[in-house]
């Protein structure tokens, strides 16, 4: 158990439709990223929070967004899905800006 | 230049032997190299990961030997057992590109050890 938790754990849905994954990050870890991983993109980074604020974005897509809250939750927003969402979606946490991370259980996502 | 390759896509290995995955870069800015692995439906698990300054580093049967000029690095499992089956995942982050951690990470290895 990395102490990353993610929920939900499954979540199926329709295209068009808008979720809400939510992350907790290992306790007194101030950076959350998101990663999305799918059979034929493998693991992308997304995004990264850094105690509250954005930090670096990667390939996440203008329907996507995402925040930090101020007890350093997070939660990605995914809006106007369409089948090629469907994939894991990994939240992970580090102490700092960079160094190693620990990622948690995953969220599977599934539109059809 | 971002990306991280990684070798080979599959593994087979009897128990016992030595499994070995490898990656390479091309970006120089990388300074922190790790490997994850992952079961199916569970997340990656940090494994052991190694920086520029050191060209080895051994954690119980893990080892990741590192060639900065070849710009490749390897993850050594020895003594491989059936719970090692997983995915391997090699990654790559630059703390100096605006001091973020975001990782790139290889295509995965899937890594059989027959008993």
């Amino acid at each position: 158990d990395s102490g990353v938790t993610q929920t939900p754990k499954h979540l199926i849905t329709a295209t068009g439709q808008r979720v809400t994954l939510r992350c907790s990050p290992r306790s007194g870890d101030l950076s959350v990223y998101w990663y999305q991983q799918s059979l034929d993109q493998g693991l992308q980074f997304l995004i990264q929070y850094y105690n509250g604020e954005e930090r670096a974005k990667g390939n996440i897509l203008e329907r996507f967004s995402a925040q930090q809250f101020p007890d350093l939750h997070s939660e990605l927003n995914l809006s106007s899905l369409e089948l090629g969402d469907s994939a894991l979606y990994f939240c992970a946490s580090s102490v700092g800006t960079v160094g190693e991370q620990y990622f948690g259980p995953g969220t599977r996502l599934t539109v059809t | 230049q971002q990306q991280v390759k990684q070798s080979p896509q599959s593994l087979i290995v009897q128990k016992g032997g030595i499994s070995i995955i490898n990656c390479a870069y091309e970006n120089t800015a990388f300074d922190y190299f790790p490997w994850y692995q992952q079961f199916p439906g569970k997340g990656p698990a940090l494994l052991i990961a190694i920086r520029p300054d050191v060209s080895e580093k051994k954690e119980g049967r893990f080892t990741i030997s590192f060639n900065k000029s070849a710009k490749q690095f390897s993850l050594h499992i020895m003594d491989s057992q059936p719970g090692d089956s997983a995915t391997y995942f090699c990654a790559a982050s630059s703390a100096g590109s605006g001091n973020t951690g975001k990782l790139i990470f290889g295509q995965g290895t899937t890594l059989q050890v027959k008993p």
